[in-house]
């Protein structure tokens, strides 16, 4: 069974660059059956969308954030990451990757890491 | 970008008896091929969001059949047949039609 795990640091300073990534393991990131995607959830609050990428490269951002944010992937290294830049309190949040995967009429987040938790302070 | 509002945001339940949960959608979740794009995710304390119901009422695998799903057009419900202790957290509806994918605010369901 697929499992992702994310990492990076859990402190970013206000106006610095955000980055996380996701480490798959137990499958392969490769495939056009899947996407890979980012989601935050800041403290008591829902869950927001923040983008995914495929395998090869094609990528869909919350256009809410789409100015400030990119996602990479590696499938050398079966990893997939995040950046955000020029953070302020606002992005203070937990982290999830997750994966969606292709059924026959639609996408489904299948797969989820743990979550980190990134706080944005001087 | 389509906002998804759910009611109620707190739900008291007792095990055994039955539980609903209403989302609504700012435009409808219909698409061209019949099919409505809200799905109905479930994150239990401490734990990562897991998929209970796609496409609007399919059971996602390993999903109790104690749960179910409907609604069509921009009204969808989520049922919990008989409450169970384990059922417990925060349910979220998300919208799958469009980019970006939007959640609900969550319903906490406790006991």
């Amino acid at each position: 069974q697929v499992q992702l795990q994310e990492s990076g640091p859990g402190l970013v300073k206000p106006s610095q660059t955000l980055s996380l990534t996701c480490t798959v393991s137990g499958g392969s990131i490769a495939g056009d059956s899947y996407y890979w995607t980012w989601i935050r959830q800041p403290a008591g609050i829902g869950l927001e969308w923040i983008g995914r990428i495929s395998a090869s490269g094609s990528t869909h951002y919350n256009p809410s954030l789409k100015s400030r944010v990119s996602i990479s992937i590696d499938t050398s290294k079966n990893q997939f990451s995040l950046k955000v830049n020029s953070v302020t309190a606002t992005d203070t949040a937990v982290y999830y990757c997750a994966r969606e995967v292709k059924y026959p009429s639609n996408w489904l987040f299948d797969s989820w890491g743990q979550g980190t938790q990134v706080t944005v302070s001087s | 970008d389509i906002v998804m509002t759910q009611s109620p945001l707190s739900l008291p339940v007792t095990p055994g008896e039955p539980a609903s949960i209403s989302c609504r959608s700012s435009q409808s979740l219909l698409n061209s091929n019949g099919f409505h794009y809200l799905d109905w995710y479930l994150q239990k304390p401490g734990q990562s969001p897991q998929v209970l119901i796609y496409l609007a009422s399919t059971r996602a695998s390993g999903v109790p059949d104690r749960f179910s799903g409907s609604g069509s057009g921009t009204d969808f419900t989520l049922k919990i047949s008989r409450v169970e202790a384990e059922d417990v957290g925060v349910y979220y509806c998300m919208q799958a039609l469009q980019i970006p994918k939007t959640f609900g605010q969550g319903t906490k369901v406790e006991i």
